[in-house]
């Protein structure tokens, strides 16, 4: 069975500082998928990781792939309130066309 | 552009009662379509997918149906909603790549 794991499930963290957001999969893959919601809306596409050691950036967002140890990271850098959402990734196997997402991640920021 | 129409955006039906919620996607052809349910406070489980017309593939029994009558629209329907039915539903497209959501239907079945 695929599993697609994120810790922590729930993260809450002062403006300003750093963390990273894990998501460790059982499959192999190389199309890793950084998701954000927001409380009572739909899901936004944020990063989309294509290869082994592709990084993206946005803002104070940073995705990592590592196709090897199946693990993909989102760093945040120096938070700021806006970031408060739920953050999900995705992984689509080398067969199939199927997504399996993760538990996600409740982010809190707290001023 | 691509756009992901669902609709209602709100429902609420009582136990026992018939279902039926169309997402329509513009700007694409032959997209593959996706289901999903999310409960409050909780993942995304995938209920259907679909990679052409009239070809729709189940993830988890229930009692819930999918149709892709033509390219660009799924219907998800029940005939008999159950109390554990409710929950924020999620239509959602990909062409081989990033899959994109639409606005979700929230339903409330009492």
């Amino acid at each position: 069975e695929l599993k697609v794991e994120q810790n922590p499930l729930f993260l809450s963290m002062q403006e300003g500082k750093n963390y990273t957001i894990y998501c460790n999969y059982s499959t192999t893959s190389d199309r890793l998928y950084w998701y954000r919601q927001d409380p009572g809306k739909s899901l936004e596409s944020l990063f989309v990781l294509l290869s082994n050691g592709a990084v993206k950036q946005e803002g104070r967002l940073m995705a990592s792939l590592d196709t090897k140890a199946r693990l993909s990271t989102l760093h945040i850098t120096a938070a700021v309130h806006d970031l408060s959402a739920t953050y999900f990734c995705a992984v689509v196997p080398y067969t199939g066309n199927q997504f399996y997402f993760g538990t996600g991640t409740s982010l809190t920021v707290i001023p | 552009s691509q756009t992901i129409h669902q609709w209602p955006a709100t429902l609420v039906q009582p136990v026992g009662s018939p279902l039926s919620l169309e997402c329509t996607v513009e700007g694409t052809s032959n997209p593959n379509l996706y289901w999903y349910r999310q409960a409050a406070g909780r993942g995304l489980q995938l209920l259907f997918y679909s990679v052409g017309i009239g070809q729709i593939s189940s993830e988890v029994p229930q009692n819930l149906s999918a149709s892709r009558p033509q390219d660009r629209q799924f219907i998800l329907s029940s005939k008999k909603l159950l109390l554990s039915d409710s929950g924020f539903y999620l239509c959602a497209w990909s062409a081989g790549g990033t899959q994109y959501f639409g606005p979700g239907t929230r339903l409330l079945v009492l």
